[in-house]
């Protein structure tokens, strides 16, 4: 039973396409997060959630838009796809108290041609 | 502000000997520190944490990494290295209230047979 899982894993669109991708975790945890690994592998933080509220947005392009329905799931919705937004997208999950590690998802491979 | 640095993008090794991958942290706060193994294609996994209890830490497949407050270092370490290790790891760090990792920019491990 996968504890955070993301569709899709692959996505390939075109530029200027909008595009969503979606979290679960069925761990129980309060807070979600996105991660962008860029070509070099370089994993940056886009965004965390604490039981639906953000409380992290690190100057993401407001094309990037995350939502939160219930504190289980964290989509990523993105507009205007650029050829810049091709990366590696991860989710992941923890409880909210520091020294507590994150779960990842598989992530999602986008690219945009 | 907090950051990690992990010495050497890429690090080769027999098959056999002894893996060792750097990791350094800037902070003034205690940090949480974490190693993560990610496989090709696939999320991050968590090998090990430290969070201030015991300073040598032992994690899953045989690695162990030791928080060294006064060198502000956490090397990973395993004793003889298995083809199955060769993975990009990442050194992380958080800490209390952050709600969110940071990693260092990641390494590359390749085992030769």
């Amino acid at each position: 039973d996968t504890a955070v899982s993301q569709t899709p894993k692959y996505l390939v669109t075109q530029m200027g396409n909008d595009k969503s991708i979606k979290c679960e975790q069925n761990l129980g945890h309060d807070t979600m997060y996105w991660y962008k690994q860029d070509s070099k592998k370089f994993l940056k933080i886009m965004f965390s959630y604490n039981n639906k509220e953000l409380i992290i947005n690190e100057t993401v392009p407001n094309r990037f838009s995350p939502k939160s329905p219930d504190k289980a799931h964290l989509n990523l919705h993105i507009n205007s796809l650029e050829l810049g937004d091709s990366a590696v997208y991860f989710c992941a999950s923890s409880q909210l108290t520091g020294g507590t590690e994150a779960f990842f998802g598989q992530g999602t491979r986008l690219t945009v041609v | 502000a907090q950051s990690v640095t992990q010495l050497g993008s890429h690090v080769s090794v027999s098959e056999g000997a002894l893996v060792l991958l750097r990791c350094n942290y800037s902070s003034s706060v205690p940090p949480y520190l974490f190693w993560y193994v990610q496989y090709p294609n696939q999320g991050l996994q968590l090998l090990l944490k430290y969070t201030s209890a015991a300073t040598l830490v032992k994690g899953i497949n045989g690695f162990e990494a030791e928080f060294k407050k006064s060198e502000t270092s956490f090397h990973l370490t395993k004793p003889s290295a298995h083809m199955s290790d060769a993975a990009e790891y990442f050194c992380a760090v958080s800490f209390q209230g952050a709600q969110k990792l940071v990693f260092g920019q990641g390494t590359r491990l390749t085992i030769n047979p």
